[in-house]
């Protein structure tokens, strides 16, 4: 199967730090990848979808100052929260797009955001 | 019209039972459904996905039932064990590639 990973897995910050977490596809290049947040027994909510060498996509409603997606690379991309506050505390998950026979969203394992 | 409806909220299987969970969808335009398993503090695994072009796929304890009529697709998973306890999505999105509208999730516990 296709491999996605994320870092950090876990990540504890101050008020108003920001944060950087990282997605890769491990063993398929992905020019589309996907960032979602997810409450404690809730469902995934789609936040942005990020295209390699372009602007990231935002749903509404979501910042898109607070947070930066790059996409830099076929195989990485990164979602930066900035000037995180204790509400932004959440599970963040990506997933990247494997365009084979089929198009198929492969997850990341989830970085779990705790703030101060 | 995005909205994928998903039942029941919790499931409790007893081992070696068959465990269904149900969804349903109203965009027509819907063409790719897949299941997620995901267990706490994990990212979400792709489980199986059907197209509206044949009723039925199956892998290993999997079975994906599809009604494109009805709108409504279908898990089921046979022989129910315990380390099948986790959450489990469906989705559904247009041309695979799109991004995916998840179902509410329904939280299924096999006991022994």
């Amino acid at each position: 199967g296709a491999v996605v990973s994320q870092h950090p897995s876990w990540v504890i910050c101050k008020s108003g730090t920001s944060v950087k977490i990282e997605c890769r596809s491990l063993d398929f290049q992905a020019t589309t990848m996907f960032w979602y947040r997810q409450f404690p027994k809730q469902s995934l909510m789609l936040m942005a979808t990020s295209n390699e060498g372009s602007k990231a996509t935002y749903e509404q409603g979501v910042e898109k100052d607070k947070f930066l997606i790059n996409h830099a690379s076929l195989t990485l991309s990164t979602l930066t929260v900035t000037s995180a506050h204790p509400e932004d505390s959440s599970f963040y998950i990506c997933s990247a797009l494997r365009t084979k026979s089929y198009n198929e969203q492969f997850f990341g394992p989830g970085t779990r955001l705790t703030v101060l | 019209q995005q909205q994928v409806k998903q039942s029941p909220q919790s499931l409790i299987v007893q081992k070696g039972g068959i465990s269904i969970i149900n969804c349903a969808y109203e965009n027509t335009a819907f063409d790719y459904f897949p299941w997620y398993q995901q267990f706490p503090g994990k990212g979400p695994a792709l489980l199986i996905a059907i197209r509206p072009d044949v009723s039925e796929k199956k892998e290993g304890r999997f079975t994906i039932s599809f009604n494109k009529s009805a709108k409504q697709f279908s898990l089921h998973i046979m022989d129910s064990q315990p380390g099948d306890s986790a959450t489990y999505f469906c989705a559904a999105n247009t041309g695979g590639g799109n991004k995916l509208t998840f179902g509410t999730g329904t939280q299924l516990k096999v006991e022994l």
